[in-house]
């Protein structure tokens, strides 16, 4: 079975300041994707960034990026020059195949002012 | 506007009574689900669709049900809701993963309140 971690509930850090959410995540094929969504609180998810497993290199999307460790089943999200509007929950999730993600529990993130 | 859209976005139930969460998309992808948000849980699969006429259960599918008669809908019914069925219900759809990696796109939700 595939499983999602996400280990932070909540963070809460200055604007401006870097953020690092951490991922972890289990399974045992060799061919998938890792996501990281945004859901502020208008309810909508929102893509943030999508690694594909067979890509060594780090997916970075502007002040987003991430730490893709694939032996370790590690993927964590930087947040660079964290801004009010970044406050958050924020979910990573594994996909294989086209027929489901799975998610973690989510992390609430603030950015204070 | 593309994407996919979740009608209603608030519905008030009593228990026992049944009801269909609609979700329509309009950029011709392939496949569909359906995910419930439970506080602390993340987001769970109900059931998907990889295509018109084909469905299959996610990890929740107990007291829901759904077809996909066309590529553009994927109703979710609710048989005879349950105070245990209050939650946010999300549809989403994508094209194949490994065609384009693109990950799903979302609705805007629904929350669905049993009483």
């Amino acid at each position: 079975a595939q499983t999602v971690t996400q280990s932070q509930p909540e963070m809460s850090v200055q604007e401006a300041e870097t953020v690092t959410l951490s991922c972890t995540y289990d399974t045992s094929e060799s061919n998938y994707y890792l996501f990281w969504y945004k859901q502020p609180p208008s309810r909508q998810m929102i893509l943030v960034i999508r690694q594909e497993a067979y890509k060594q290199q780090n997916a970075t999307e502007n002040r987003f990026s991430v730490n893709f460790q694939k032996a370790a089943k590690s993927f964590s999200l930087k947040i660079s020059d964290s801004q009010l509007g970044d406050t958050a929950m924020y979910f990573c999730a594994l996909g294989q195949g086209a027929q489901k993600l799975v998610f973690g529990q989510g992390t609430r993130l603030t950015i204070n002012p | 506007n593309a994407g996919v859209t979740q009608t209603p976005k608030f519905q008030v139930l009593k228990t026992g009574q049944s009801m269909t969460l609609q979700c329509a998309q309009d950029m011709n992808h392939e496949y569909m689900s359906w995910y419930r948000q439970d506080p602390g849980m993340g987001l769970r699969l109900i059931h998907y669709s990889v295509g018109a006429g084909i469905t299959d259960q996610g990890e929740v599918p107990n007291g829901y049900n759904v077809s996909r008669s066309t590529t553009e809908d994927f109703p979710l019914r609710l048989l005879s809701a349950a105070p245990s069925q209050t939650s946010v219900y999300f549809c989403a759809s994508t094209e194949a993963f490994l065609r384009a990696g693109y990950g799903y796109t979302f609705g805007s939700g629904t929350r669905l309140t049993v009483v």
